[in-house]
């Protein structure tokens, strides 16, 4: 049972254009959300994550939209490089506040930054 | 800034043989977690530590056990190695309940 769903397995966007990259979960106990990139031979780098009490956090290039009612979440890069070409891994945790917030992840996405 | 530590980076075992991974967190850093990612899917979770306490628990094997200890680095040992053992294994580390960090990941080939 895939409780975060990453609808498109790869991507390819041009350099300097906006890479989107979707995530849908079915857990509504889920309420603290990440992204992470993730080169081979590499742990995850995380790079930006949001809270289920916001439905937009900006982070230099990076800014990640929330919309609960739809269980669906996105990450937009723009301008992209090709440095941004990588895996990237939608994550949610739940019981935020609580003992623990083990990570569920997506089945991930690659994204491909044409120069 | 210092990373998390895993060690070592690549292990290659036979069948019924027993690992043991290590995991060195980010300083001040009170919570260590275990992700298995096995070829082509995304990191399982196995098992957390929060202040040397076994904190939560996933789909971790019976053969497997994990201990955090006082410096806060923690070790897997997975005893009765099977083919199907073989992955990535990757420690995060993390303060209280933010962002976990990921280290580079232990490559254990089971043959």
């Amino acid at each position: 049972d895939q409780q975060v769903k990453q609808n498109s397995p790869s991507l390819s966007v041009q350099e300097g254009r906006i890479s989107i990259l979707n995530c849908d979960y079915t857990n509504s106990m889920f309420d603290y959300f990440l992204w992470y990139k993730k080169y081979p031979a590499e742990g995850p780098t995380f790079l930006i994550s949001i809270s289920s009490i916001k439905d937009k956090n900006e982070d230099g290039r990076f800014t990640v939209f929330l919309n609960k009612s739809a269980k669906h979440l996105s990450l937009h890069i723009v301008p992209s490089q090709p440095g941004d070409s990588a895996v990237y891994f939608c994550a949610a945790s739940a019981n935020y506040g609580g003992a623990t917030n083990k990570l569920i992840f997506g089945t991930g996405t690659l994204l491909a930054v044409q120069p | 800034a210092a990373g998390v530590i895993q060690s070592p980076r690549h292990l290659i075992k036979e069948k019924r043989e027993t690992a043991t991974l290590k995991c060195y967190p980010i300083p001040r850093h009170d919570t260590v977690y275990w992700y298995q990612q096995g070829p082509g899917q995304d990191p399982q979770f196995l098992i957390s530590f929060y202040e040397k306490m076994q904190s939560d628990k996933g789909s971790i094997p019976d053969r497997f056990s994990a201990q955090q200890f006082s410096d806060y680095h923690s070790e897997l040992n997975m005893s009765s190695l099977e083919l199907g053992d073989s992955a990535l294994y990757f420690c995060a580390s993390s303060f209280i309940l933010g962002e976990q960090y990921f280290g580079p990941g232990t490559r254990l080939t089971v043959t």
